[in-house]
């Protein structure tokens, strides 16, 4: 049964500064992962959405990385502003299309 | 392009009552999603539907939930009676197509926020 974990829970940075939000999860068969912002009372924006073939991808400040075979992918945010401030949620899509989510990080920018 | 719309936005009813929810996918997507989130957990699945035949609903609670999509396109989400910890916000999603490309991207709505007191 696929599980997938963020660490940390939350997190609290200045403003400027650069960061990393983590992502696992326990079974490599996977079609895709995708990062997702959240900010209070509203749905989920896609951020990236990285293939099972791909390594990295980019968009802004933002990039996030996939290392399959240990079932790990991070995303990385560059030079952090305030509009930042949200929670951070990864999901994979499973071989049988199910799409597992992880609990998420709690992001807050310093200004 | 029109993104994902849920109505209500916010509804508060007693438990024991009843209350559903309305999704209106992107057009053109095949596939649409059921998702409960309960606050400071992630989303996890209710139902995932295939035009409008049902491709899981595994974790639905059959005794209380019921969802429908009639005609492929627009989908409700029923509870009937409620209980306190139904209180949740309910995510409408919608991909392109289903067991497909690896680079199929969910879009989500911004969800009906449900109170049960």
């Amino acid at each position: 049964k696929q599980e997938v974990t963020q660490i940390p829970a939350a997190l609290s940075v200045p403003e400027g500064e650069n960061l990393v939000l983590n992502c696992s999860f326990t079974d490599s068969a996977i079609y895709n992962l995708q990062w997702f912002r959240q900010d209070p009372g509203k749905g989920l924006t896609s951020l990236l959405l990285i293939q099972s073939s791909q390594r990295e991808q980019t968009s802004g400040r933002l990039n996030a990385s996939l290392d399959k075979s240990s079932g790990r992918s991070t995303l990385y945010i560059a030079a952090s502003q305030p509009g930042d401030s949200a929670t951070y949620l990864c999901a994979v899509r499973n071989r049988d299309d199910k799409i597992i989510f992880g609990k998420g990080t709690r992001l807050h920018i310093l200004p | 392009e029109a993104g994902v719309a849920q109505s209500p936005r916010y509804k508060i009813i007693e438990k024991r009552q009843s209350v559903a929810f309305w999704c209106n996918p992107i057009s053109g997507h095949a596939t649409l999603y059921w998702y409960q989130q309960i606050l400071g957990q992630g989303p996890k699945l209710l139902i995932q539907f295939q035009n409008n035949g049902v491709v899981d609903d595994s974790q639905l609670p059959k005794d209380r939930f019921s969802a429908e999509r009639l005609k492929g396109v627009d989908s409700t989400l029923k509870i009937q009676p409620a209980k306190l910890e139904d209180s949740a916000v309910y995510l409408c999603a919608s991909s392109l197509v289903y067991r497909a490309s690896s680079g199929n991207t969910i879009y989500f709505g911004e969800g009906s926020w449900l109170t049960v007191v």
